[in-house]
């Protein structure tokens, strides 16, 4: 089956530090890769939209240097929160999804749980 | 831009009872988005529940049933009769060539 797995699934880091979070597509190809953000009391935001040999895209909110991405192959992607502050505590999760198949679901992993002190 | 508005919850229900968790959608940039109800389970990851992508027609899975009316842009969540089970965070969705675009979630508590 597909699986998504996301590493660490827990990460503490000081205020001004960066964190370094990584997402592994197992069973399926993962074309694309969609990184989203649940704050406390907060939905899901997306992020940002990874589609290999594409280029990356924010959404409004969201910038590449604040949170570059890497999506070097078709079963991993990784994304890095760079000088984390308070707000950007929250549940970071990763959803893959394989354009080559004919199910639309994304699939998704457990989430890396992020909090800055 | 692309939004899902849902029932805020919690909702708490007692087991055996009926549900309905509304859903409404707007979609400026996708002209046929495809709709999707998941669901996060205590502990669990989020998982798709089930997903519709013509309009008109109806989606279940695990006695949950959805169906996609374009005219009132809505997708509401039914089952006849919850479960225990059930209780988790239910979120609405939406999307096409584009990542989904989640509601604010909705927490569901049955009682036994």
């Amino acid at each position: 089956g597909a699986l998504v797995y996301q590493y660490p699934r827990r990460t503490i880091c000081k205020s001004g530090t960066s964190m370094r979070m990584e997402c592994q597509a197992v069973g399926f190809q993962a074309t694309s890769v969609a990184w989203y953000r649940q704050s406390p009391q907060k939905t899901f935001e997306l992020i940002a939209l990874s589609t290999v040999n594409s280029a990356i895209k924010y959404e409004q909110n969201f910038t590449q240097e604040k949170f570059p991405i890497s999506h070097p192959n078709l079963s991993f992607s990784s994304m890095t929160v760079l000088n984390a502050y308070l707000e950007d505590r929250g549940l970071y999760l990763c959803g893959a999804r394989d354009w080559g198949g004919s199910s639309y679901e994304q699939y998704f992993g457990p989430g890396t749980r992020l909090t800055v002190l | 831009g692309d939004s899902v508005t849902q029932t805020e919850g919690p909702v708490t229900v007692s087991e055996s009872e009926s549900l309905i968790i509304n859903c409404t959608y707007s979609a400026t940039s996708i002209a046929y988005p495809n709709l999707f109800w998941y669901v996060r389970y205590p502990g669990e990851g989020l998982q798709l529940l089930l997903k519709v992508i013509t309009a008109g027609q109806k989606g279940s899975s695990r006695g949950f049933e959805a169906t996609y009316n374009k005219e009132t842009t809505s997708f509401h969540l039914q089952k006849a009769s919850v479960q225990e089970s059930d209780s988790a965070v239910y979120y609405c969705a939406l999307g096409n060539n584009n990542a989904p675009r989640f509601g604010a979630g909705t927490k569901l508590s049955v009682k036994p």
